[in-house]
């Protein structure tokens, strides 16, 4: 049983267009999300994070939306590049900040 | 910056073989965490360390033992390989719960 979602595979989006990715759960217990990227033969590298006190986190093109309610959280990439092209996770942090539950992945494609 | 660095890239083996996977950080962190990828399936953890000779089991530890005899050594175990452990894995550190974690390159594990 996932409780991590990435609900869509791939996403193919025009140079200079948003990216918007999308990650549901099902844990309430869950507290700090985070995103990661991931180049083929490389390792995740983080990416940004968020809080579940907070509901918005920023850093220059990359914005995290937290929806506790609806146990929803994107990832909006604004203006898309096309070194942007990777596997998008997203994961979630739970017990005490010790494990951290990965979502499947959403491969984006950004076309120049 | 954090250096996570995986002994091998890839690494082929046959079943029933014991098969040894090896990480060192350098950045002095106190937990190591070692994870499988498989498509679709994001990334799942095996076992986690927080401290030298301290281990804990992640979602996924069947068939798969560690070590952390030094702090910067984190060493994952395959007693008896069998072909379902054919994967990518991939080791990362952090410095504190609730922190990102720092991946390695990953090695990409054959079992034939």
């Amino acid at each position: 049983d996932q409780q991590v979602k990435q609900n869509s595979p791939s996403l193919s989006v025009q140079e200079g267009r948003i990216s918007i990715l999308n990650c549901d759960y099902t844990n309430s217990m869950f507290d700090y999300f985070l995103w990661y990227k991931k180049y083929p033969a490389e390792g995740p590298t983080f990416l940004i994070s968020i809080s579940s006190i907070k509901d918005k986190n920023e850093d220059g093109r990359f914005t995290v939306f937290l929806n506790k309610s609806a146990k929803h959280l994107s990832l909006h990439i604004v203006p898309s590049q096309p070194g942007d092209s990777a596997v998008y996770f997203c994961a979630a942090y739970h017990n005490a900040g010790n494990m951290l539950t990965f979502g499947g992945g959403t491969r984006l494609m950004v076309k120049p | 910056d954090v250096k996570v660095t995986q002994s091998s890239r890839y690494l082929v083996k046959r079943t029933g073989e014991k098969v040894f996977l090896e990480c060192v950080q350098d950045m002095d962190h106190e937990n190591m965490f070692w994870y499988r990828q498989d498509p679709g399936l994001g990334l799942r953890l095996i076992y986690f360390s927080y401290d030298v000779k301290m281990k804990e089991k992640g979602d996924i530890p069947e068939g798969y033992s560690v070590s952390r005899e030094k702090k910067e050594r984190f060493s994952l175990i395959l007693e008896s390989a069998s072909t379902n452990q054919t994967s990518m894995y991939l080791c990362a550190s952090r410095r504190a719960p609730n922190q990102p974690q720092h991946f390695g390159d990953g090695t990409r594990l054959s079992i034939l």
